[in-house]
């Protein structure tokens, strides 16, 4: 089966960095995503790791462990519009799981001024 | 990135009504979609698989004959609720597959939803 962990609230500055980590155990692994959702809208694409390491995309950077079943997104120098919940999914493998994505329950990120 | 889009973005049905939803990949072809649900402050919940020419793949626990799924090109999925009833209120999303990098490596792209609400 598949269990994505990952906190449900985080509070941060504006101006600070803060990071959001995600653990899971799932049957096979074919890739990790991070999705932005903000409230009442559809998630949108942050990034995708499926070798171990950081992917740096501007202000937002994700990291993979396959070996320890984590990854982590990092947002820095943050804005009041990057209060939103992310979404961390990971992707299983075509045999054991249809290749098919499946999220965790999402970490609100509140950004305070 | 690639574009989804969803129609309607908003419908209000009255219970015992269908209701039809639909979700286009617009600039990539997507033999495969997806539609999720979304309860408020939850995640999201896969309820189907839709592959273009052949049947859906429903969840564990979803009604096939209450979620009726019609794949009938590469850029086009529906959604239709049948027999809408309170309960089935939610927020709608479907996913298209962009697997020109390969089907190892392919991103998932959303469309923007559709509030259902049944009165």
């Amino acid at each position: 089966g598949q269990n994505i962990d990952q906190p449900t609230e985080m509070t941060a500055t504006e101006g600070a960095i803060v990071q959001i980590n995600c653990t899971y155990q799932t049957s096979g692994f074919n890739g990790l995503f991070w999705y932005q959702q903000h409230a009442g809208e559809a998630p949108t694409f942050l990034s995708y790791n499926v070798l171990d390491g950081l992917e740096e995309k501007g202000r937002f950077s994700s990291f993979l462990s396959r070996s320890k079943g984590y990854s982590y997104l990092l947002l820095k120098e943050l804005q009041m519009k990057d209060s939103a919940s992310y979404l961390c999914a990971v992707r299983g493998s075509i045999k054991a799981a249809g290749n098919k994505l499946t999220f965790g329950g999402g970490t609100r990120v509140l950004v305070k001024p | 990135g690639a574009v989804v889009s969803q129609h309607p973005s908003r419908v209000i049905c009255k219970s015992g009504t269908s209701v039809k939803i639909e979700c286009r990949s617009l600039d990539f072809q997507a033999t495969t979609m997806f539609w999720y649900r979304q309860f408020p402050k939850q995640s999201l919940m896969l309820m189907a698989t839709s592959n273009e020419g052949s049947k859906a793949t429903y969840e564990q626990g979803v009604e096939k004959d209450k979620f009726l799924i019609n794949h009938a090109s590469l850029t086009l999925s529906t959604l239709t609720v049948t027999s809408a009833h309170p309960e089935d209120s939610s927020f709608y999303i479907c996913s298209a597959r962009d697997e020109e990098g390969g089907l190892q490596s392919y991103t998932q792209y959303f469309g923007p939803g559709t509030r259902l609400t049944v009165l």
